[in-house]
């Protein structure tokens, strides 16, 4: 069965930062991309970044590009989000999710996703 | 980018009835749009992909059709899990994370 579950989500001051975790399994992790996907509290889901099977590749979306790093330990079955110089409209709850892609097109939809962790920036 | 553009917003429906969810894309997006049902506090869950392809485990009363810029959720007989809100994303265009819909909100009539 396969399980995402995302953790280190908490309460942070704008400007400050958090790490976010997703523990993967019951899956081969290095055979896939992984992404996270946000959804602020009562609104819909925004993609926020994603990363290939070996870590080569990330993306970004503009409104996190240059604020937030993504990454993975393949020999933890590890993905990571550093968020960097947080703001209040990054407040939502942060989705880890398996991507796929037809072909070669480098653009996905995503076929599991963890139950989330919160991220709330406040003063 | 794409913008993606659900209606209706919210969809009464009496359970055994059939409900028709739409969603249209503001450019092409060929075949390349999924669907998510989401119920309270759980995670999104994959219905179908490729516009009409269903995902692994994904009972025979959901369905997805159409190509380019409009595109159908029908589910053909609601049963009471069914009660959810429902998402379309395209991935046929950046950001590679493709596009969401705002979601439809399925509810008891």
């Amino acid at each position: 069965e396969v399980q995402l579950v995302e953790s280190g989500g908490g309460v942070v001051r704008p400007g400050g930062s958090l790490r976010l975790s997703c523990a993967a399994s019951g899956f081969t992790f290095d055979d896939y991309g992984m992404s996270w996907v946000r959804q602020a509290p009562g609104k819909g889901l925004e993609w926020v970044s994603g990363i290939n099977w070996n870590g080569g590749s990330t993306g970004y979306a503009d409104s996190v590009k240059g604020r937030f790093t993504i990454s993975r330990d393949n020999a933890k079955n590890s993905l990571y989000l550093q968020m960097n110089s947080l703001r209040a409209e990054d407040t939502a709850l942060y989705h880890c999710a398996r991507a796929r892609s037809p072909g070669s097109s480098g653009i996905y939809y995503f076929d599991y996703w963890g139950q989330g962790t919160l991220v709330t920036v406040s003063s | 980018e794409i913008v993606m553009t659900q209606s209706p917003a919210t969809l009464s429906v009496s359970p055994g009835e059939r409900a028709t969810l739409s969603c249209r894309a503001s450019q092409s997006v060929s075949s390349n749009l999924a669907w998510y049902q989401q119920k309270p506090g759980q995670a999104p869950r994959l219905l179908i992909y490729g516009a009409s392809t269903r995902a692994t485990g994904i009972p025979a009363r959901f369905s997805g059709s159409g190509s380019g810029t409009e595109f159908t959720l029908t589910i053909s007989s609601l049963q009471s899990e069914d009660f959810a809100v429902y998402y379309c994303q395209q991935y046929n265009n950046w950001p590679p994370g493709g596009t969401f819909g705002g979601g439809t909100k399925v509810e008891i009539k």
